[in-house]
């Protein structure tokens, strides 16, 4: 039962252009949503997130969009750049009243190639 | 500032050892999480602790794995008794004190579990 799911095993883009990296999910009570960046060897590295009371968010090169009703969300990076080759996590938890979404769900991960 | 140390990064066990993974958080912060991937998968929530304290443990196998986090030293995860279905890479994350809101996890570069 996959509840958090990236359909895109791998996506190549020039340098330049703008990467789209697509998440979608299906357990409605998720209200809080994460992206984490992974190169090999290393750990998930925290990239940006969104709430679900809002439906974009930015941080310089990078927007992730919420579509609560779709139960979709995408994040953006423009200018992609060659450093930003890597495998991304699309992330989902649901706030617990009081407490902290310290149970995050991922998705299997797209890889993302910025070719020079 | 040191990030969140894992060791060994890199674990070989014949079928029945024991595994022993460590790590130590960031410092400052006083809450750590294990989390597993399995290949070709997502990551997925083991185990919340803090100190001397077992907060979530919903999604631990419930035979051969068990984690503490002492007073003093590092959080350990320990797995007895291996079989080959427990290869995977063993994250751990940390993030301060936080009862409330959104989490951000700070993870370490993973220990690398291969039973033989």
């Amino acid at each position: 039962d996959q509840q958090v799911k990236q359909n895109s095993p791998s996506l190549s883009v020039q340098e330049g252009r703008i990467s789209i990296l697509n998440c979608d999910y299906t357990n409605s009570m998720f209200d809080y949503f994460l992206w984490y960046k992974k190169y090999p060897a290393e750990g998930p590295t925290f990239l940006i997130s969104i709430s679900s009371i809002k439906d974009k968010n930015e941080d310089g090169r990078f927007t992730v969009f919420l579509n609560k009703s779709a139960k979709h969300l995408s994040l953006h990076i423009v200018p992609s750049q060659p450093g930003d080759s890597a495998v991304y996590f699309c992330a989902a938890s649901a706030l617990p009243s009081g407490g902290s979404n310290y149970k995050l769900t991922f998705g299997k991960g797209t890889l993302l190639t910025v070719n020079p | 500032n040191a990030g969140v140390m894992q060791n060994p990064r890199h674990l070989v066990r014949r079928r029945g050892q024991e595994a022993r993974l460590r790590c130590s958080p960031m410092k400052g912060h006083s809450h750590v999480y294990w989390y597993r991937q399995l290949p070709e998968e997502g990551l997925k929530f083991m185990v919340y602790l803090q100190k001397e304290n077992i907060i979530d443990e919903s999604g631990m196998p419930k035979e051969r794995f068990s984690a503490e986090f002492p007073k003093e030293g590092p959080s350990i995860l320990r797995i007895q008794q291996v079989v080959r279905g427990d290869s995977a890479a063993y994250f751990c994350a940390s993030s301060p004190y936080s009862d409330s809101g959104a989490n951000v996890l700070t993870f370490g570069a993973g220990s690398r579990l291969t039973v033989l």
